[in-house]
């Protein structure tokens, strides 16, 4: 079975702060994918990365970055953190192999105080 | 026009009945299209995948895909309370990118 991990279930920073979502899968997956949700929102596409060492924004990439030094790892950074980036963050993985899904973490529950 | 669309709910079927859930998309070149259930509070969970035109059944759920009209869907037979969840449709559009809906709300009454 794929395992996403993710490196905190709950996680409460403050206002300004440099806040660092570790996301680790033991699949050999290519792709890795960073959401977050919101009631009434949806999942929305924060950053992918298809490769080590590469990224592609998606539908709200502001205010956040990423990095993907190792195949296996995807870290989600808010460069300084806002109460508007309270919520929860999913990150999920996938194969490039057709027709494959993507598999998901438990999911952060991020407070912004 | 939304690349996927869904009625958002709350869908409410009573247990034992037949649950029915759908999606539209609107990217013509999608090729694989998968269901995920979400609980609440919890993170969407692979439960279907359909690839080719027609049904796949799994157990008490059947995925239903017409390619030419765009549409999928969700049948749950024999639907029980643990059932109650929210069901995001999510097309494969592109290489590695899934699109996913905003979800139905299904409810199921004792």
């Amino acid at each position: 079975d794929v395992k996403v991990t993710q490196s905190s279930r709950y996680l409460v920073k403050r206002t300004g702060e440099k806040v660092f979502l570790e996301c680790v899968q033991d699949m050999d997956h290519e792709n890795m994918f960073w959401y977050r949700q919101d009631p009434g929102l949806g999942l929305r596409l924060i950053y992918f990365s298809y490769d080590v060492k590469m990224k592609e924004k998606g539908d709200i990439p502001e205010g956040y970055s990423v990095s993907r030094e190792k195949k296996e790892r995807f870290s989600l950074i808010l460069e300084s953190a806002s109460t508007n980036q309270t919520s929860m963050y999913l990150c999920a993985s996938s194969s490039t192999t057709v027709n494959q899904p993507q598999h998901f973490g438990d999911g952060t529950r991020l407070s912004i105080l | 026009q939304k690349e996927v669309e869904q009625n958002s709910g709350p869908l409410s079927v009573p247990e034992g009945a037949i649950a029915s859930l759908n999606c539209t998309y609107s990217d013509r070149v999608s090729q694989s299209f998968f269901w995920y259930r979400q609980y609440s509070g919890k993170s969407p969970e692979l439960i279907m995948s359909i690839y080719s035109n027609g049904d796949k059944e799994d157990g008490r759920f059947t995925a239903q895909l017409n390619k030419a009209s765009q549409y999928v869907s969700l049948l749950i037979r024999d639907s029980q309370p643990s059932d109650s969840a929210t069901y995001l449709c999510a097309p494969r559009s592109r290489a590695s990118k899934i699109i996913f809906g905003s979800g139905t709300r299904l409810s199921i009454r004792p």
